[in-house]
């Protein structure tokens, strides 16, 4: 069965230092996403992104982050200047549109 | 604007009797809905999902959900609870704006089985 795959599992941070978070999306999927989740709070939506561009972001994501499909396959989010508070995990999503998102099993960031 | 809205933030069962975990949305067109559950440490994996098809959708693992469009609610439920179901569980809606699709997640639902 396709999946999603995110690497690393973990990552831990110095705060102030840059971090890029990998994923390999299902291939014939057209919209990708990221989310997050501080421990114990609910999954917030962070970007999507479809024909190599920005659809959406949140107030989240602001100028510290951004999203890159490289490749056609992978699609990386850049934390330029890591702050504590964003610690946390980050879910990778892929969706042909009009049905279910499929999720990666998501990159602990911790920043110290 | 679309939303979903989670009644309980935590459920505990017995194992062995009924789960429901209650899930109310907000939506201007008829929407897609979806139960994701998620494990300890672990990523987040569809139950089940409705996209204008069956009113009553069965998923993974024998939860099943029904769409009521009169009470607006998608209420997810399964007959006996298992030790192995003790997860957090998310309500999502989708909808289509900007050109792209968006997911929305509830607060979540903490499901406790005790033995």
């Amino acid at each position: 069965e396709p999946e999603v795959t995110q690497t690393p599992s973990h990552q831990v941070t110095q705060m102030g230092q840059e971090v890029i978070l990998r994923c390999v999306p299902i291939s014939n999927h057209l919209y990708f996403y990221w989310y997050r989740q501080i421990l114990g709070q609910k999954v917030e939506f962070l970007v999507s992104f479809y024909n190599n561009e920005i659809s959406e972001k949140s107030e989240i994501f602001d100028d510290q982050f951004s999203v890159e499909r490289p490749d056609g396959s992978n699609f990386t989010l850049k934390i330029r200047s890591t702050k504590l508070e964003d610690s946390a995990m980050y879910f990778c999503a892929s969706s042909q549109g009009f049905s279910e998102a499929f999720f990666g099993q998501g990159t602990r960031l911790t920043v110290v | 604007a679309q939303s979903v809205t989670q009644l309980d933030s935590h459920v505990s069962v017995s194992e062995g009797t009924p789960v429901l975990l209650r899930c109310n949305y907000s939506s201007s067109y008829s929407p897609s809905l979806f139960w994701y559950v998620q494990h300890p440490n672990k990523g987040l994996q569809l139950l089940l999902k409705y996209t204008s098809a069956a009113t009553l959708v069965k998923g993974i693992n024998g939860f099943e959900a029904e769409f009521k469009k009169s009470e607006t609610s998608f209420h997810l439920t399964k007959p006996s609870a298992h030790m192995s179901d003790a997860a957090e569980y998310f309500c999502v809606v989708s909808l289509y704006t900007s050109g792209t699709y968006k997911y929305i997640f509830g607060t979540g639902t903490r499901l406790k089985v005790l033995a």
